[in-house]
C-alpha cells in the first residue's frame, strides 16, 4: 500500500491566517486524492475530491492543489469553525489509505 | 436525502465475532460502492474494505484479510461488516461511507453515524 504522510501533525494559527497542510505520497497517486475534515465525535466530512474539486456547500476558503506525490490543502482565512482534524486520503481499486491527520487549533 | 444508518454499539469478548449493519436510503443502492472505515480511540482513520453492491466485488485491507467479510442485502439496501476473532485493538468506532462515484472513486461523500465496537473481557 502507498504511504501517505501529512505535515504538520498539529498547527496553531490566528483567525484570518492562511493555513497550509501538506500530504506526501510514497509514489505517484495521480489525481486520486481527497481531503476530509473531522470534528470530535462526528464522522469525517468530505471537503475536496480529485485533488482540487470542492464539494457542494464547502466554503470557498478551502482549496486543494498538487500532483503526483505532493498535495496541499489550504484554508485562505482561518475561521473558528475550522478547528478540526484534517485527513488526506488516497484511493484505488484495491486499497484506500489515509494520512495520519493534522489538527488545526486557534492561537 | 442520502442517509446511511448504522446499527448500535456492541461489546464483545476477545475471540468473538461482531456484525455491523449499514442501511442506505435516498439513492440507488447499486450505483455506489460502500466502504467501512474504523477509528480507534484518539487515533486516525483506517480503511477496512469496500464492496460493490452492484457486482458484489470486495476488497479488504491487508491487515484484516481473513478476519473481515463485507456482504450486501439488496432487498433492504443494507451492507454488513463481520469481523471475527476480535482482539483488544479492534476496539474502535466503525463507519460506513459511500463512494462519490463508482465503487471507490472520488472519496466518500456520505457517512454513517458510526458504531462503537468495544472488545473487553
Amino acid at each position: 500500500d502507498i504511504q501517505m504522510t501529512q505535515s504538520p501533525s498539529t498547527l496553531s494559527a490566528s483567525i484570518g491566517d492562511r493555513v497550509t497542510i501538506t500530504c506526501r505520497a510514497g509514489q505517484n497517486v495521480f489525481n486520486w486524492l481527497a481531503w476530509y475534515q473531522q470534528k470530535p465525535g462526528t464522522a469525517p466530512k468530505l471537503l475536496i475530491s480529485q485533488v482540487s474539486s470542492l464539494e457542494n456547500g464547502v466554503p470557498s476558503r478551502f482549496s486543494g492543489s498538487g500532483s503526483g506525490t505532493e498535495f496541499t490543502l489550504t484554508i485562505s482565512s482561518l475561521q473558528p469553525d475550522d478547528v478540526a482534524t484534517y485527513y488526506c486520503q488516497h484511493y484505488t481499486s484495491n486499497h484506500v489509505t489515509f494520512g495520519q491527520g493534522t489538527t488545526v487549533e486557534i492561537k | 436525502q442520502v442517509q446511511l444508518v448504522q446499527s448500535g454499539g456492541e461489546v464483545k469478548r476477545p475471540g468473538a465475532s461482531v456484525k455491523v449493519s449499514c442501511q442506505a436510503s435516498g439513492y440507488t443502492f447499486t450505483n455506489s460502492g460502500i466502504s467501512f472505515v474504523r477509528q480507534a480511540p484518539g487515533q486516525g482513520l483506517q480503511w477496512v474494505g469496500w464492496i460493490s453492491p452492484y457486482s458484489g466485488n470486495v476488497h479488504y485491507a491487508q491487515k484484516l484479510q481473513g478476519r473481515v467479510t463485507l456482504a450486501t442485502d439488496s432487498s433492504t439496501s443494507t451492507v454488513y461488516m463481520e469481523l471475527r476473532s476480535l482482539r483488544y485493538d479492534d476496539t474502535a468506532v466503525y463507519f460506513c461511507a459511500r463512494a462519490v462515484f463508482g465503487d471507490y472513486e472520488g472519496g466518500f461523500d456520505y457517512w454513517g453515524q458510526g458504531t462503537l465496537v468495544t472488545v473487553s473481557s
